[in-house]
């Protein structure tokens, strides 16, 4: 069935370093792409999207790539600061038929100043 | 002001207890969600609705009930509260332009039973 795979957390880095969260995916054909964020105490905020291979989605400085080959979305920033202290989710969408949201179990970031 | 709001933000309650989470959009979306949300194991689906007079199960929709009174409002209920039903809960809604469904959540209900 479908899935979403992320790396385990926490992930722990100092102000400005580069970010990669991993995001990995199964499904059949070719489901849209998601990142969302979860600051604390907060709901989940869409973070940014991509609907076709190929497809770049970018949002406040983070960027993720939708790669067919890999099946991968992996989440990048080139220099992180402590306001991007969350909790991030990998999701996919079908792009047909009913239902089928699947969210990864989260990756924790937290930023040292 | 929010486009998904959840009424009530915390709650304590005991075991036993009958209560209700309230969900309410201001999107115009047609499709509604309710999730749990536990450390190390994501979200996961409780119940969603496609419009007024649709109602589907989720993967753990076993102790929980909803209502969709109106397009713009999904009510979850718990017929009789027990400890591992304390979570963090969250309303998302969803459009589905050009084939392609992009959700969006409420700020979560905290709920605590005791």
């Amino acid at each position: 069935g479908n899935s979403v795979t992320q790396m385990e957390g926490p992930v722990t880095l100092s102000e400005e370093a580069f970010l990669t969260i991993n995001c990995t995916y199964t499904a059949t054909g070719y489901p849209s792409l998601f990142w969302y964020v979860q600051y604390p105490g907060e709901g989940l905020q869409l973070l940014l999207k991509a609907t076709k291979a190929d497809d770049k989605g970018s949002n406040k400085g983070f960027e993720a790539t939708y790669r067919k080959e890999t099946t991968s979305f992996h989440l990048e920033k080139g220099s992180v600061q402590v306001s991007d202290s969350a909790v991030y989710f990998c999701a996919q969408s079908a792009t047909s038929g009913t239902y089928k949201y699947i969210f990864g179990t989260g990756t924790r970031l937290k930023v040292l100043a | 002001d929010a486009d998904v709001t959840q009424t009530p933000r915390n709650r304590i309650t005991k075991t036993g207890k009958r209560i209700m989470l309230e969900c309410s959009q201001t999107k115009g979306h047609d499709r509604m969600y309710w999730y749990r949300q536990d450390p190390g194991l994501g979200l996961r689906l409780i119940y969603y609705s496609f419009d007024v007079k649709d109602i589907n199960k989720g993967e753990i929709s076993d102790g929980y009930s909803v209502s969709r009174q109106a397009q713009a409002k999904f009510s979850l209920s718990l017929e009789s509260a027990i400890p591992n039903q304390t979570a963090l809960y969250f309303c998302a809604t969803s459009d589905r332009t050009g084939g392609q469904e992009t959700q969006y959540f409420g700020p979560g209900t905290r709920l605590l039973v005791l």
